[in-house]
């Protein structure tokens, strides 16, 4: 099915430890972005991409890495989880044609508990 | 340097009353703005969006918005209210230059019965 999704859903892990957030979408969307969604601050921009291998910094990249080997795939990888960054992480997509606009489109989310 | 405010992070109103949630933003530049609604437990979707074509902007579910250039404001509204809408709903700026969007803290909408 068509679409962008996100796994797992749901993930409770412990201080110290790696966890990697698995985004994939069906587009061919050139742009993805990651987003973490926490109470009182809206969506905050965590890492972007322009296409594969490109990757750039948003707005709170610290204790964060991505890659982009394929198009389709945008993994986010927290090297060693801190309890800050429990959260919900969103990833999203958007086209490159600028006039229409820009959207994005989103996957459903990853909640993430850090213990 | 582009931003938005959305005032109020709680908006309540009754099932058929006016929704009316407000957004002012900040652009240097020409901008796109948005709004995107959130259902629990689910990611955002859009609801519509300011591209420079018409001011008044209709989107689904009944909901428009207008841009006011003078005002720097993008409002959302609906005429009346209906249960389903009670979601949170997030207004949001980009350049036409660019791709990157920023993102106002939202507003929760609550429909009384």
């Amino acid at each position: 099915d068509a679409g962008i999704t996100q796994s797992p859903r749901y993930k409770i892990t412990e201080t110290g430890r790696q966890v990697t957030l698995m985004c994939h979408q069906t587009w061919s969307h050139s742009y993805m972005f990651w987003y973490r969604q926490d109470l009182g601050h809206g969506l905050r921009l965590i890492y972007y991409s322009a296409a594969a291998d490109i990757t750039d910094k948003g707005e709170v990249p610290d204790g964060y890495v991505v890659s982009r080997s394929k198009t389709e795939n945008f993994p986010l990888t927290l090297e060693s989880a801190t309890r800050s960054q429990t959260s919900v992480y969103f990833c999203a997509s958007s086209y490159t044609d600028r006039g229409r606009g820009n959207e994005q489109f989103f996957g459903p989310g990853t909640r993430l508990t850090v213990l | 340097a582009q931003s938005v405010t959305q005032l109020g992070s709680h908006v309540s109103v009754s099932e058929g009353a006016l929704v009316l949630l407000r957004c002012n933003y900040s652009s240097s530049v020409p901008p796109y703005l948005f709004w995107y609604v959130q259902y629990p437990n689910q990611g955002l979707q859009l609801l519509l969006k300011y591209t420079s074509a018409a001011t008044l902007v209709k989107g689904i579910n009944g909901f428009e918005a207008e841009f006011k250039k003078s005002e720097t404001s993008f409002h959302l509204t609906k005429p009346s209210a209906h249960m389903s809408d009670a979601a949170e709903y997030f207004c949001a700026v980009s350049n036409t230059g660019g791709f990157k969007t920023i993102f106002g803290a939202g507003t929760r909408l609550f429909v009384k019965a």
